[in-house]
């Protein structure tokens, strides 16, 4: 299993370009979740999708747009990105085996984005 | 209002045992504690999590306090592949609920 992967590992943008940061888990997870880490910082969650076709904002959202495609990809997308996203990106996927489902999250490698 | 409190920084020398120590007075009864980890530029990585049990399992030990009002993450015998900066967490584990990092305990192995 590759676990969960991100795409690109790297990338550079324009102020006020868009782009669309890809996710793909081969785990079976319910859920998945989209976090920001700026230098020196914790993580930010950003949207999760608890379930294939239900999204949810997280604490930091503005400025981003979320599709869980289907169960095994969830996509972030910044539509006009400013310097203020120039952070890593990590994507998260979790089981929920019923109400007890845990907190155990497997985090794929990042993607680092500079928006200049 | 943070629900977990860290140092900001241990050291600990290779081969020995660290400690990593986490106060979390205000957790309530259906919380759990989760220890993950980050190695530098990679991906948060789950070590362990418990309710009111100590736990072990092949990376770690847990020990929480009877009152549950704090915790201590034990790495038995600390390489210089365990530094990393490691985070405590306090979530309940039913329903989705969301992990919320804070700036965690980077601890740093020394040879």
């Amino acid at each position: 299993n590759a676990g969960v992967t991100q795409t690109p590992k790297f990338q550079v943008l324009k102020t006020g370009q868009s782009m669309t940061l890809q996710c793909a888990q081969d785990m079976n997870h319910n859920s998945m979740y989209w976090y920001r880490q700026d230098p020196g910082m914790g993580l930010r969650l950003i949207y999760y999708s608890a379930s294939e076709g239900t999204t949810d904002k997280g604490e930091v959202p503005n400025g981003y747009n979320v599709s869980r495609l289907n169960k095994r990809e969830f996509s972030l997308r910044l539509e006009s990105a400013a310097p203020s996203q120039t952070s890593v990106y990590f994507c998260a996927s979790k089981s929920w085996a019923g109400l007890a489902g845990g907190n155990e999250q497997f985090f794929g490698p990042g993607t680092r984005l500079t928006v200049l | 209002d943070a629900k977990t409190t860290q140092p900001p920084s241990m050291d600990c020398a290779e081969g020995r045992a660290a400690n990593l120590p986490c106060n979390h007075s205000t957790i309530s009864g259906n919380e759990y504690v989760y220890w993950y980890r980050q190695i530098h530029s990679q991906g948060p990585q789950y070590i362990i999590h418990g309710l009111k049990n100590n736990e072990t399992n092949e990376m770690a030990s847990l020990i929480i306090t009877e009152d549950r009002k704090s915790s201590t993450l034990i790495l038995p015998h600390a390489t210089l592949r365990d530094t990393a900066v490691y985070y405590c967490i306090v979530i309940s584990n039913f329903g989705n609920e969301k992990l919320t990092f804070g700036t965690g305990t980077r601890l740093t192995i020394i040879p």
